[in-house]
């Protein structure tokens, strides 16, 4: 089945900062990569995703990248805020019409004012 | 708010017993997906209901068990409780669509085993 490795576990960054997390997935077949972030006490919600025919997408201080060739993605975070301080989870997952993705392991972002 | 409503939030039980957790989907999906949050595990996938029935299966137990009723809600089922069993529960749901996309989460059920 897949698998999806995401690091770093834990990344602190000063206010301001980008933070970047990669992940790498094992299955070629994937097509649709969704981040979720999660806050204390939260379940995890969807803050940006990409599918397999675009290389690059952007939302505000958010953005994503793919390459299929090498199966990683990253999410990269700008001017990060204290508000941005959560867990990060990556996801992998194939197919149509059934979301069964598979997450990574989280990175735990701390953003320090 | 998700729209996705999971009951109980907090959970304290013996082990040996068994438990209940229920679910309702955002109004109008018909899929609802099961995860357990661990420490040391992630998200791990347990099962998926799309319109009441069975549609895969993740690592699930064979302790537990799901079922997804006509009015679409879900239920996880645990039983033979072990230590190990205390976790965090999530229901997801989604919407049938032809392309992949969004799950919505629930806040979550949170598992003690004692």
């Amino acid at each position: 089945g897949e698998n999806v490795e995401q690091h770093p576990s834990t990344l602190s960054v000063q206010e301001g900062d980008s933070a970047v997390i990669k992940c790498t997935y094992s299955d070629s077949a994937s097509n649709y990569f969704p981040w979720y972030k999660q806050e204390l006490g939260k379940g995890p919600q969807l803050i940006i995703d990409i599918r397999s025919n675009v290389g690059e997408k952007k939302d505000q201080r958010i953005a994503v990248t793919l390459n299929k060739t090498a199966k990683h993605f990253s999410l990269h975070i700008t001017e990060t805020q204290p508000e941005d301080s959560a867990v990060y989870f990556c996801a992998a997952s194939k197919g149509r019409g059934s979301y069964i993705p598979t997450f990574g392991r989280g990175t735990s972002l701390i953003v320090h004012p | 708010d998700s729209g996705v409503t999971q009951t109980p939030k907090h959970l304290i039980t013996a082990t040996g017993q068994r438990v209940t957790l229920r679910c309702s989907p955002r109004s109008g999906d018909l899929s609802v997906y099961w995860y357990q949050q661990s420490l040391d595990q992630g998200l791990q996938f347990l099962i998926q209901y799309y319109n009441g029935e069975e549609r895969a299966k993740g690592n699930i137990l064979e302790r537990f068990s799901a079922q997804q009723f006509p009015d679409l809600h879900s239920e996880l089922n645990l039983s033979s409780l072990e230590l190990g069993d205390s976790a965090l529960y999530f229901c997801a749901s989604s919407p049938f669509q032809r392309e992949n996309s969004e799950a919505f989460f629930g806040q979550g059920t949170r598992l003690t085993v004692v």
